[in-house]
């Protein structure tokens, strides 16, 4: 089934450590998102690719990075994990990073920073 | 910069009703504007996505429509169901950061 896979579906997660959150698609889209998702806050877009090779900066990237070696795979990871990032983490991707096209989300990441 | 609100934040109806749910956009310079449904724990499915040129799309007992001048989109559900509960979030993709914006969401509960 075409679509988005997310991994892990939760962490639980020590302060200070790193993690990396994976996001594979498998619909040949050129462009992919990480969002994160708080009460009250909405979804806020962190970083963003809009083609293999080539990344771009959100809302709020701080403390997160972003890297593209390929269409299909966007990870993303948090060098050294704060409270702060406790959040639901979702990967989206659509078929190009400008103009005109819908979006397609995976199921999400439940990260806890404790 | 573009913000996106959604009112009401909750809303609980009987069964069969139709509703409406409101989302208001700052900046009128956008290419689209898309609704999407969330299921408590789960990702977002996308409903409808209206082109900056286009008025209204319909998806079965769904209707969104947009008005760019007043800033505004409303998407109607009609007959509405216990299958209907949920968030349900607007997005605006804004030309200024060429990314969608979202809403805040509207959590809609029907009850039998």
């Amino acid at each position: 089934i075409a679509g988005i896979t997310q991994a892990p579906t939760s962490q639980i997660l020590a302060a200070g450590r790193r993690m990396t959150l994976r996001c594979t698609q498998d619909m040949r889209h050129n462009a992919m998102y990480w969002y994160r998702q708080d009460l009250g806050l909405g979804l806020r877009l962190i970083h963003y690719s809009n083609t293999a090779g080539t990344t771009g900066k959100g809302e709020v990237p701080d403390g997160y990075s972003v890297s593209r070696a390929n269409t299909d795979d966007f990870p993303l990871t948090l060098a050294s994990a704060v409270p702060s990032q406790t959040s639901v983490y979702f990967c989206a991707s659509s078929p190009q990073g400008t103009g005109n096209y819908g979006y397609t989300f995976g199921s999400g990441t439940r990260l806890t920073v404790v | 910069k573009q913000e996106v609100t959604q009112i009401p934040a909750a809303l609980s109806v009987p069964e069969g009703e139709n509703l409406v749910l409101n989302c208001s956009f700052t900046d009128s310079a956008i290419y689209n504007l898309q609704w999407f449904r969330q299921d408590p724990g789960k990702g977002l499915t996308s409903l409808l996505l209206i082109q900056s040129s286009q008025r209204e799309q319909t998806s079965g007992r769904l209707n969104a429509s947009l008005d760019k001048s007043s800033g505004r989109s409303t998407l109607y559900i009609a007959a509405s169901q216990p299958g209907d509960s949920a968030t349900y979030l607007c997005a605006a993709g804004t030309y200024n950061t060429d990314k969608l914006i979202f809403g805040t969401g509207t959590r809609l509960q029907v009850f039998p």
